[in-house]
């Protein structure tokens, strides 16, 4: 298993542009979640989804959207890139309990530059 | 409101010393989950541990080691005989539901910034 990968590594943006962040897993888990990583602070809920076709916002949704047409794939978009959207974007998958509390499992996340 | 919080921004050890990472929490529910992760210099976020609040016994693994103490709403993690591998951020996180749906987002503390000496 390969787990959660996420392209590309690496972007440099200009203000304005737009992109598509690629996010897959092969764990075949329902849960998908994107998280955005500023300087030394911990991770912030942008989106997630519960399953193919439902997404829904987190804390800090502003500037993104998401769609969700398969159980693997997960992308994440930016439109009209602005400075603060500068961080590290991490995806995430988990396989559902009923108790709750489920583990989340990261991708090696991809660093996001908009000058 | 549910808060994490690692008072420790960095701390240094020298290699083999043993070091305590904390980790407060603040939740109103009476059922939640605790997380801790691994950022090494690699950027890549590790899972290590998850305990529920209804399990207060402190686990073991290898060299780590953790103590959940609910009375002080607390969750610490012990590195022992520290190694230059371990120098890494660490992350304390609480799970927190979603709304209606069966899932939960992580709030993360500011984590705590490791650096293992030679």
């Amino acid at each position: 298993n390969a787990g959660v990968t996420q392209t590309p590594k690496f972007r440099i943006l200009k203000i304005g542009q737009s992109m598509t962040l690629q996010c897959t897993q092969d764990m075949n888990h329902n849960y998908m979640y994107w998280y955005r990583q500023d300087p030394g602070m911990g991770l912030k809920l942008i989106y997630y989804s519960v399953g193919a076709g439902i997404t829904d916002k987190g804390e800090v949704p502003n500037g993104y959207n998401v769609s969700r047409s398969t159980t693997e794939d997960f992308p994440l978009r930016l439109e009209l890139a602005a400075p603060s959207q500068t961080s590290v974007y991490f995806c995430a998958s988990s396989s559902p309990r009923l108790a709750g509390g489920e583990t989340q499992y990261f991708g090696p996340g991809t660093r996001l530059l908009v000058l | 409101a549910q808060k994490v919080t690692q008072a420790q921004t960095e701390i240094s050890v020298v290699e083999k010393e043993d070091v305590t990472l904390d980790c407060v929490y603040e939740t109103r529910d009476t059922t939640y989950y605790l997380f801790w992760y691994k950022q090494p210099p690699s950027g890549e976020l590790v899972f290590l541990i998850r305990r529920n609040s209804f399990d207060e016994q402190n686990e073991i693994s290898g060299r780590y080691s953790w103590n959940f103490q609910k009375s002080t709403s607390s969750f610490n993690f012990t590195i022992t005989a520290s190694q230059v591998v371990d120098s890494a951020v660490y992350f304390c996180a609480l799970s927190e539901r979603l709304g209606s749906s069966n899932t939960g987002k992580l709030i993360f503390g500011q984590g705590t910034t490791l650096q293992v000496k030679p």
